[in-house]
């Protein structure tokens, strides 16, 4: 299933570098998600957008900008981050606000960002 | 008190095992609740939504009880290739995303 895309899958980053993370979906759908998921953690929901607009920030460092040009495509710029930041960054979209009622997500396959 | 809380196992069964998975979750007006299944190092797949009223999916029963804030999947007949961690999962306070429990690993033997 190709559904939603992400870019890279694999990353290895330092701290002093600026890199981005690319999510696209072909399912026309209009909420997109960025969740991090760390070994031993539950998938932590990090930006929720919403026909572009961003509705949620979850308290995540500002370290980490999202970006929604269209509702296609979703964007995560990082910069200066840590180790403790090393995990798999999944994208996911869904038809409407997976909160409002049987709307699920689907996922990307991820990106597993290592930063050194 | 976790958002959502999940028994993290593991489970191991045999083939053709019934297992039962149970969750927890603190926010009384979710609206929202589904199964995920992720395998090892690979991203989460709806495995089923969760009803008011129960439902069905072939081998898989989820049940909900809103009073006791409770969910649970039943699965049935157990394959090797039910082998997975299983993600419950219940939409936030705001009604704008969904948060996940940590999962429950499941083991099926031959």
């Amino acid at each position: 299933e190709t559904g939603v895309t992400q870019t890279p899958r694999h990353l290895v980053m330092g701290m002093t570098n600026k890199k981005s993370l690319k999510c696209e979906q072909h399912l026309g759908h209009n909420a997109m998600y960025w969740y991090k998921q760390s070994a031993k953690k539950p998938l932590e929901l990090m930006f929720v957008y919403s026909l572009e607009e961003r509705v949620e920030n979850n308290s995540v460092p500002s370290r980490f900008s999202p970006e929604c040009p269209n509702s296609s495509h979703l964007f995560l710029h990082l910069h200066t981050l840590q180790p403790e930041d090393s995990a798999l960054y999944l994208c996911a979209s869904s038809q409407d606000l997976a909160g409002t009622g049987p709307s699920p997500l689907h996922f990307g396959n991820g990106t597993r960002l290592t930063v050194t | 008190r976790k958002e959502v809380e999940q028994d993290p196992g593991p489970f191991n069964v045999p083939e053709g095992a019934t297992v039962a998975f149970n969750c927890t979750y603190s926010n009384s007006a979710s609206q929202s609740f589904f199964w995920y299944r992720q395998d090892c190092r690979k991203e989460p797949k709806l495995l089923m939504s969760v009803y008011s009223s129960g439902n069905e999916d072939g081998r898989f029963t989820a049940q909900l009880n809103r009073a006791s804030q409770y969910i649970s999947l039943l699965i049935r007949d157990s394959k090797l290739s039910d082998s997975a961690t299983y993600l419950c999962v219940v939409s936030n306070q705001a009604g704008t995303a969904l948060i996940f429990g940590k999962g429950t690993t499941l083991s099926v033997s031959s």
